[in-house]
């Protein structure tokens, strides 16, 4: 199985900060990677696909980058609707395998 | 819009059965892979399996922490999807979602299974 190794897997900052989360697969996956923002009792929305394509309607402060084994989610200014759990999730094999979570928090 | 209703959730006791499905809409249901997913109180996402499309003969792929016990499928007439979990555990306690595609686009709000005596 593919292990998905997200950090951190909490962080504090405040609106405007640049806040970035990094996730790491166990072997190389190319670019078979999605990022998912969740709120408390909502499901996941997909924020990036292929590692760096920005979902329709997703602001454009979100990005990501990354190829093969290194991912990271950047977030540029942080909004107050931001403050969520990220997870990274690998579609490259089975079985599909998210990270553990990111939970970005006000400061 | 696409849309994904999740129904069937509830209250079992260890080593009962429950069955979970998906009403889908806003799009040709027949032509997507789809997922299940879950997520136990307070833990992360977990894949669960998948089925995929006629053209790819319907098979399936599950997780090893439910296969032998939990069977999905799907009807193309009904726009619907389908997970069958036998043998239930407290550990399959969880909000399981369906989701949409080989890549995850789309979600559904989840219905939450209750293991526990």
């Amino acid at each position: 199985d593919i292990q998905m190794t997200q950090s951190p897997s909490s962080l504090s900052a405040s609106v405007g900060d640049r806040v970035t989360i990094s996730c790491r697969a166990s072997q190389g996956i190319r670019n078979d990677l999605g990022w998912y923002q969740q709120k408390p009792g909502k499901a996941p929305k997909r924020l990036i696909y292929g590692a760096s394509s920005l979902e329709s309607g997703v602001p454009s402060r979100f990005s990501g980058s990354g190829s093969g084994t290194e991912f990271t989610l950047t977030i540029s200014s942080l909004q107050p609707e931001d403050f969520a759990t990220y997870y990274c999730l690998q579609h490259n094999s089975y079985p599909r395998t998210f990270g553990q979570g990111t939970k970005v928090e006000i400061k | 819009e696409v849309q994904l209703v999740e129904s069937g959730g509830g209250l079992v006791q260890p080593g009962g059965s429950l069955r979970l499905s998906c009403a889908a809409s806003g799009f040709s249901f027949s032509d997507y892979y789809m997922d299940w997913v879950r997520q136990a109180p307070g833990k992360g996402l977990e894949w669960v399996g998948r089925s995929r499309d006629k053209a790819n003969g319907y098979t399936t792929e599950y997780a090893a922490s439910v296969k032998g016990r939990f069977t999905i499928s799907r009807d193309d007439s009904k726009n619907s999807l389908h997970v069958q979990m036998n043998s239930l555990k407290t550990e399959d306690t969880a909000v399981y979602y369906c989701v949409r595609g080989y890549q995850f686009d789309s979600w559904g709000q989840g219905t939450l299974v209750t293991v526990s005596s």
